[in-house]
């Protein structure tokens, strides 16, 4: 079965600094990635997602993942951020061998991102 | 902009007792999930359902736990005989197609078991 670990919990940054948010899952076979975004006291929404074609995706508020299938990893980036990008991120992975087929997300603990004036 | 929407926010209930999480899913979709998360830990996967059946569910659940769409827009959860480990936040979602399509989730229900 998949996992996806998020190693860091919380990250705090500045204002306008760049951020990386990390993301492994556990099994190299295809999957489906995904980042979803969680504000305070909202649902979760998606940021963007990974099927196939270019590794390079680009989400919405200009947030972007890399999918690297030799290292298993999604990495979520923005180049700068601001205060309104303070929430939780969530990375989760659906896996068409294994549940995947009726859209079962498998999700990491999130990363807490705070942004600092 | 349609919405998942879930009621209540927050529901407090005692050992032993059933409990009915409701979810109103955005009206076209044709899949919806639950997923909930025990504070400090994973979303994780409860079930999901299509055409009025249970087509996929978790480990997680047991004969203790039951979904319905009881009307073609509600789509609830209920727990027959809580326990103190039930207590989570529980995430409605639904989506439109299978894995490859968005699913749209709720702001959730933080259930309290006492």
């Amino acid at each position: 079965a998949q996992s996806v670990t998020q190693l860091d919990s919380q990250v705090p940054v500045f204002e306008e600094a760049p951020v990386e948010l990390r993301c492994n899952y556990s099994s190299s076979v295809s999957v489906y990635l995904f980042w979803y975004v969680q504000y305070p006291n909202q649902g979760l929404q998606l940021l963007l997602k990974y099927l196939s074609g270019s590794t390079l995706v680009k989400g919405i508020n200009g947030f972007e993942a890399e999918f690297n299938k030799s290292q298993t990893s999604f990495h979520l980036r923005k180049p700068s951020v601001h205060i309104s990008d303070t929430a939780e991120y969530f990375c989760a992975v659906s896996d068409p061998d294994y549940g995947g087929s009726q859209g079962n997300l498998i999700f990491g603990k999130g990363t807490k991102l705070s942004v600092k004036p | 902009e349609p919405e998942v929407t879930q009621t209540p926010s927050h529901q407090v209930t005692q050992m032993g007792q059933e409990v009915i999480l409701r979810c109103v899913p955005i009206s076209n979709h044709l899949y919806f999930y639950w997923y909930r998360q025990i504070l400090g830990q994973k979303v994780e996967f409860l079930v999901s359902f299509y055409n009025n059946e249970i087509s996929e569910k978790s480990e997680i659940f047991d004969d203790q736990f039951s979904v319905e769409r009881p009307d073609g827009s509600n789509f609830t959860l209920k727990i027959r005989s809580t326990k103190l480990e039930d207590s989570a936040m529980y995430f409605c979602a639904s989506s439109p197609g299978l894995a490859v399509n968005e699913q749209f989730f709720g702001p959730g229900t933080r259930l309290t078991v006492l």
